[in-house]
């Protein structure tokens, strides 16, 4: 069965703060995909990254950056010099090549950012 | 915007109901998902067609069903509504039903069952 952890409820930050939410995974999957979403208070689920299990390269994004190690599997999300739009319910999730594309999303983290 | 849509936004209904939630893919995309949102359970992956057959399933109730049609828009059946059913269902459309695809949400519809 697979899983995701978002150990993080909850992150409260200042404005301009560096952050990072954690996620790690397990799947007995050798090729599987992972993602990040964001789901402002609007409600609306956001794509942010997908990345494929034989890709460990990190990625950067202007303000984000991801960092996956699947020697620890772990993808966790760092937003730079955070903004009070950041603030929002970031998700975490889990992609298999069996049944289909389904994801297994881990619980969330919200980020607060005060100004 | 996704380029999911999903009708209506809100719903607000009685225990024992009925109602049909419906989804327009993205221009393209053969693959449809739908996710329930709710407190206790967060994000669950109910149930996925691809081109029109039922692909995968996950935790779906047996008083709800799915289907999609030829022009490949989907429909969520949800009866006998109970208190515990009020939740966020989403529509997310993939091009295909396999790897290295994302998926794109739409802005869900808001249940709320009274």
């Amino acid at each position: 069965a697979q899983k995701v952890t978002q150990a993080q409820t909850e992150i409260s930050v200042v404005e301009k703060e560096d952050v990072t939410l954690d996620c790690v995974y397990e799947t007995r999957d050798t090729t599987y995909y992972l993602f990040w979403y964001k789901q402002p208070p609007s409600g609306e689920l956001v794509f942010l990254i997908r990345r494929n299990s034989f890709d460990e390269q990190n990625e950067i994004s202007g303000r984000y950056s991801w960092n996956f190690q699947k020697s620890t599997s772990s993808f966790n999300f760092t937003i730079t010099a955070s903004q009070v739009v950041d603030s929002a319910v970031y998700f975490c999730a889990l992609g298999s090549n069996n049944a289909g594309n389904m994801l297994t999303f881990g619980g969330g983290t919200r980020l607060m950012v005060k100004p | 915007d996704s380029g999911v849509t999903q009708t209506p936004k809100h719903l607000i209904t009685a225990t024992g109901q009925r109602v049909t939630l419906r989804c327009s893919p993205r221009s393209g995309d053969l693959s449809v998902y739908w996710y329930q949102q709710s407190l206790d359970q967060g994000l669950q992956f109910l149930i996925q067609y691809y081109n029109g057959e039922e692909r995968a399933k996950g935790n779906i109730l047996e008083r709800f069903s799915a289907q999609q049609f030829p022009d490949l828009h989907s429909e969520l059946n949800l009866s006998s509504l109970e208190l515990g059913d009020s939740a966020l269902y989403f529509c997310a459309s993939s091009v295909t039903a396999g790897r290295n695809t994302e998926a794109f949400f739409g802005q869900g519809t808001r249940l709320t069952v009274v």
